[in-house]
């Protein structure tokens, strides 16, 4: 089983609103990762967890808040977001992170669309 | 990080080979060179990756130039389902290495 999950698949929320992005995965990844991809642009890394350790923050803003509850779950808590944050979420995990080992690939989710009120 | 520079879009009829450059000529000994795809409304998936020598697997070849400072991805025979945007990717062999640092890609189109 090479399956991330993402729920919800669509979210629309409001500028006050506070709502919670999932991902689930359950091969014993130890590495995981969230990407934002807005329309017709590449997917852009924001945080990478390892070993359930917060690794990278790419200067995201504190409106979008991780968390690693345990080795199988990612969450991307979402408050007082703007319009301008509608895009694709993007959540990844995989086995290590060194990039020339085949275990290390990235196994994606099909996403979460968000769109902001 | 090294960058790559891939064609903004290509076309290929349906069940023939398709080649897809990238240029990398800043890339670095210790690179390996990934190709990931996304098809519509899908995430990326993981096509090949290699460091000096041609790969194969089920999905694709991956062809290296010796110097490194090119690559093509060889689908050998395309599908319709192999319309995707195909991501030309440098990695650091190194431990810690996470990122994946998408360049704009390459939109595959096939033609029916």
């Amino acid at each position: 089983d090479t399956e991330v999950t993402q729920t919800p698949k669509h979210l629309v929320m409001g500028m006050t609103n506070k709502k919670s992005l999932k991902c689930e995965q359950h091969m014993g990844h130890r590495a995981m990762y969230w990407y934002k991809q807005k329309a017709k642009k590449p997917p852009e890394l924001m945080f990478v967890y390892s070993y359930e350790k917060l690794s990278i923050n790419e200067s995201v803003p504190s409106r979008f808040s991780p968390e690693c509850p345990n080795s199988s779950l990612l969450n991307l808590h979402l408050h007082a977001l703007q319009p301008e944050d509608s895009a694709l979420y993007l959540c990844a995990s995989s086995q290590g992170t060194s990039g020339g080992r085949a275990k290390n690939i990235q196994y994606f989710g099909a996403g979460t669309r968000l769109s902001v009120l | 990080d090294a960058k790559t520079t891939q064609p903004n879009s290509m076309e290929s009829n349906e069940e023939e080979p398709v080649h897809l450059p990238c240029n990398h000529s800043t890339i670095s000994g210790t690179d390996y060179i990934h190709w990931y795809r996304q098809l519509p409304s899908q995430g990326p998936e993981y096509v090949i990756h290699g460091l000096t020598s041609n790969v194969n697997n089920r999905m694709a070849s991956l062809a290296i130039a010796e110097d490194r400072k090119s690559s093509t991805l060889i689908l050998h025979r395309a599908t319709l389902r192999d319309a995707a945007v195909y991501y030309c990717i440098l990695r650091d062999a190194g431990a810690g290495s996470y990122q994946l640092t998408f360049g704009k890609g390459t939109k595959l189109s096939v033609i029916p």
